[in-house]
């Protein structure tokens, strides 16, 4: 499986962008990239994915470099409630015919938005 | 929000006794998987389905069993409760692999004591 690396933590002030980025050096050519959040004991909230364009939606910017080695999510206007861990994950492309897409959480980043 | 109920949200039970706990969805996906979460661990895979009858161990399968006898339902049965598995297990469904997002459910909370 690729394994992906993010940094521990990061700060961000309430109305700026955050910026969390993530290495994925050993992706796959067929290996999406995507980014949950997980706010408190919630579940983790589906928040972008892409191959290797960037992609935007209501939530975020999804930004994957040309080699696909690494990638940097864009919350273009932080709140207080987007305090939460980000997890950056690879997922798992099809095996021996049986697609599983199964998603393999690390660590994450824990973003904290301050005031 | 995607249809995902997951049943009980918080249980306790003692140690040797069997648990069930059930994921049922409303949005006929073919995927479903179980997680684990604990501190210092994340979210770890359980066990997952690719279909009616179709499950699969993921890498924490020791200890649980799951079963899926229709679409919209995936049952993880702890066969004999452990305090190990004292845990908040979440739910997840999704309607493909790559290309298309997984939705969580709100987790279950079990204490095992």
């Amino acid at each position: 499986d690729a394994k992906t690396t993010q940094p521990t933590s990061m700060d961000c002030a309430e109305g700026r962008a955050a910026n969390l980025p993530c290495n994925h050096s050993t992706i796959s050519g067929n290996e999406y990239v995507y980014w949950y959040r997980q706010i408190h004991s919630q579940g983790p909230q589906y928040i972008i994915h892409g191959l290797k364009n960037n992609e935007t939606n209501e939530m975020a910017s999804l930004i994957i470099t040309e080699d696909r080695k690494s990638s940097t999510l864009i919350l273009p206007h932080a709140t207080l409630r987007d305090t939460a861990v980000y997890y950056c994950i690879v997922r798992q492309t099809n095996a021996g015919g049986t697609s599983y897409g199964k998603l393999t959480f690390g660590q994450g980043t824990i973003l904290t938005v301050h005031p | 929000d995607a249809g995902i109920t997951q049943s009980p949200r918080h249980k306790v039970t003692e140690t040797g006794t069997p648990v069930t706990l059930r994921c049922h969805q409303t949005e006929n996906h073919r995927y479903m998987y179980w997680y684990r979460q604990d501190p210092g661990h994340g979210l770890r895979l359980i066990h997952y389905s690719y279909g009616v009858k179709d499950t699969d161990k993921g890498e924490v399968s020791d200890g649980y069993s799951v079963s899926r006898s229709k679409t919209e339902d995936f049952l993880l049965t702890l066969e004999s409760a452990t305090s190990s598995q004292t845990s908040v297990y979440f739910c997840a469904i999704s309607a493909g692999t790559q290309n298309t997002e997984a939705f969580f459910g709100q987790g279950t909370r079990l204490t095992v004591v």
